[in-house]
């Protein structure tokens, strides 16, 4: 069973810094992986999706990269803003089969 | 450009109630459609999912249904509703196995 984690599970950081997010899998037989953003009480927001055959994917100051080999993404948050505070969420796409697996998330607090 | 909705956004039931949550999508045809639940202190976890008009899978056995009357239409039930079904209900579509897109969820409470 494809197990998806988080780390760390909360960040606080000052206005302006870069951050990096972890999110590491265990079956690395995977279809694509995705990040979503998650507002208090809201729905996902997709941020980025890499395909198995992508090594990363940029949207603005968001870089997400991904090591399927070893079973690992990471998402790079360029100078960050307090409008970036939220929680982040990690979800791998299997080979085969519709559900996502998604890790438990990523609460991020950046402070002005 | 494609638009999801879910109603209601909240929804406080007492035990033993009926439910219906409904999620529409506009703007693309033949969409494949997800029900997820996401519970205080745990994952996302995919309830059911539709590639098709009538056609639904479960993956998790449990005291909801689901059912899809039209294309772009997903309706998640149950007959008599438990206290560990309160969470947060997420709809997503998606075309094929590609980017999945969630609603604005509903909130539900079972009292």
């Amino acid at each position: 069973k494809q197990e998806v984690t988080q780390i760390p599970a909360a960040l606080s950081v000052p206005e302006g810094e870069n951050l990096v997010l972890n999110c590491s899998f265990t079956d690395s037989a995977i279809y694509n992986l995705q990040w979503f953003r998650q507002d208090p009480g809201k729905g996902l927001t997709s941020l980025l999706l890499i395909q198995s055959s992508q090594r990363e994917q940029t949207s603005g100051r968001l870089n997400a990269s991904l090591d399927k080999s070893s079973g690992r993404s990471t998402l790079y948050i360029a100078a960050s803003q307090p409008g970036d505070s939220a929680t982040y969420l990690c979800a791998v796409h299997p080979n085969s089969g519709y559900a996502l697996n998604f890790g438990k998330g990523t609460s991020l607090l950046v402070t002005p | 450009s494609q638009t999801i909705h879910q109603w209601p956004a909240t929804l406080v039931q007492p035990v033993g109630s009926p439910l219906s949550l409904e999620c529409t999508v506009e703007g693309t045809s033949n969409p494949n459609l997800y029900w997820y639940r996401q519970a205080a202190g745990r994952g996302l976890q995919l309830l059911f999912y539709s590639v098709g008009i009538g056609q639904i899978s479960s993956e998790v056995p449990q005291n909801l249904s689901a059912s899809r009357p039209q294309d772009r239409q997903f309706i998640l039930s149950s007959k008599k509703l438990l206290l560990s079904d309160s969470g947060f209900y997420l709809c997503a579509w998606s075309t094929g196995a590609y980017e999945q897109y969630f609603g604005p969820g509903t909130r539900l409470t079972v009292t």
